[in-house]
């Protein structure tokens, strides 16, 4: 258990529907990431949060966004869903050196029929 | 594309040392060599990292080039329950490869 938790485990939805994905980093973790990754696929770095401002942005979609919230957490919300995101959507969090250790959640399953 | 290439699949035997190559040859002198695994899709695991000297913690060994252009991760006694998806990073780069997938045979 890396101390990441994210909700929900599963999300199935059709298209053009929106969803939000929540992290919760580990305790004292500033930093959290997202990362998506499609079938058979390496994980794509989506973006990263740090302290509530956003600090790097990787191949983020303009249909995505997130953000992170004074307690920490952070939600992904992903809008006019396709049927090509769907996807494994991994929280990973850090502390507070950009190079320091990013510990990963189980993992949100999103389906879009 | 990613900073770091890996061999797509290897073998190993069980018991025996796995040795997973990386090559990172654009590599900064201010980012750190990470692994993880991935074991069917759950979330990556930390394996361990380093910036220039050899490390080893209770699961691995991590091997660097003097010139850092690569690294070697060691499992020095794979297990079954060792099969998994490998992947060497960059850090701060965060561009993941395909990574290794490693499978342990009895």
């Amino acid at each position: 258990d890396s101390g990441v938790t994210q909700t929900p485990k599963h999300l199935i939805t059709a298209t053009g529907q929106r969803v939000t994905l929540r992290c919760s980093p580990r305790s004292g973790d500033l930093s959290v990431y997202w990362y998506q990754q499609s079938l058979d696929q390496g994980l794509q770095f989506l973006i990263q949060y740090y302290n509530g401002e956003e600090r790097a942005k990787g191949n983020i979609l303009e249909r995505f966004s997130a953000q992170q919230f004074p307690d920490l957490h952070s939600e992904l919300n992903l809008s006019s869903l396709e049927l090509g995101d769907s996807a494994l959507y991994f929280c990973a969090s850090s502390g507070r050196d950009l190079t320091d250790t990013q510990y990963f959640g189980p993992g949100t399953r999103l389906t879009v029929l | 594309d990613a900073k770091t290439t890996q061999p797509t699949s290897m073998d190993c035997a069980e018991g025996r040392a796995a040795n997973l190559p990386c090559n990172h040859s654009t590599i900064s002198g201010n980012e750190y060599v990470y692994w993880y695994r991935q074991i069917h899709s759950q979330g990556p695991q930390y394996i361990i990292h380093g910036l220039k000297n050899n490390e080893t913690n209770e699961m691995a060994s991590l091997i660097i080039t003097e010139d850092r252009k690569s690294s070697t991760l060691i499992l020095p006694h794979a297990t079954l329950r060792d099969t998994a998806v490998y992947y060497c990073i960059v850090i701060p780069d965060m561009r993941f490869g395909a990574g290794t997938r490693l499978t342990v045979k009895p």
